[in-house]
């Protein structure tokens, strides 16, 4: 079946670092892939998602490229802030099946110290 | 976008009461929504899929008779936390799909706290 696999946190960085969190995922088909972030008490908000191979996700300065030949949709951003501190799930869904459910990975916890 | 709501957003009960968490689709209708639980520092495990005008689909493991399900209209579905105990307390979350993706709009969860 399908599964997600994401860098085990916790992450801890200080302001302005460099973020990659890395995700891998094996699926069949051509799935949709996300990143969901998780803000202290909160839901689940979308931040990025692409839809086919290559495409590049993009909001509030995270990336994330679609490669199909490493199976991978790592989350960057350039410099993290405080208020990036929350738990980021990466996830897939298959768009060709018909299949609604939501995969996701096991979520990384990052922490931002100033 | 599309905006899915969950009412209570928490809920402290007694053990052995029933507690009932509402998700609605405020601006678009879903045929189907999605139930998950999340256990603190872990990821959300799928419950079930609420699908509108039939029965729910329940993921293996979970009890359907604790965890009753109702998909009462195209934009609202119910879980009713049965007979509950202490260890049903958790963070329940909600989903709907929507647009040409399927992309899901989750809902703001409600914690619930069993004493």
């Amino acid at each position: 079946g399908d599964s997600v696999t994401q860098m085990e946190g916790p992450v801890t960085l200080s302001e302005e670092a460099f973020l990659t969190i890395n995700c891998t995922y094996t699926a069949t088909g051509y799935p949709s892939l996300f990143w969901y972030v998780q803000y202290p008490g909160e839901g689940l908000q979308l931040l990025l998602k692409a839809t086919k191979a290559d495409d590049k996700g993009s909001n509030k300065g995270f990336e994330a490229t679609y490669r199909k030949e490493t199976t991978s949709f790592h989350l960057e951003k350039g410099s993290v802030q405080v208020s990036d501190s929350a738990v980021y799930f990466c996830a897939l869904i298959q768009t060709n099946f018909g299949n609604e459910k939501l995969t996701f990975g096991t979520g990384t916890r990052l922490t931002i110290i100033p | 976008g599309a905006v899915v709501s969950q009412h209570p957003s928490w809920v402290i009960c007694k053990s052995g009461t029933s507690v009932k968490i509402e998700c609605r689709s405020l601006d678009f209708q879903a045929t189907t929504m999605f139930w998950y639980r999340q256990f603190p520092k872990q990821s959300l495990m799928l419950m079930a899929t609420s699908n509108e005008g039939s029965k729910a689909t329940y993921e293996q493991g979970v009890e359907k008779d604790k965890f009753l399900i109702n998909h009462a209209s195209l934009t609202l579905s119910t879980l009713t936390v049965t007979s509950a105990h202490p260890e049903d307390s958790s963070f329940y979350i909600c989903s709907a799909p929507a647009g040409m993706i399927n992309e899901q709009f989750f809902g703001p969860g409600t914690r619930l706290t069993v004493l």
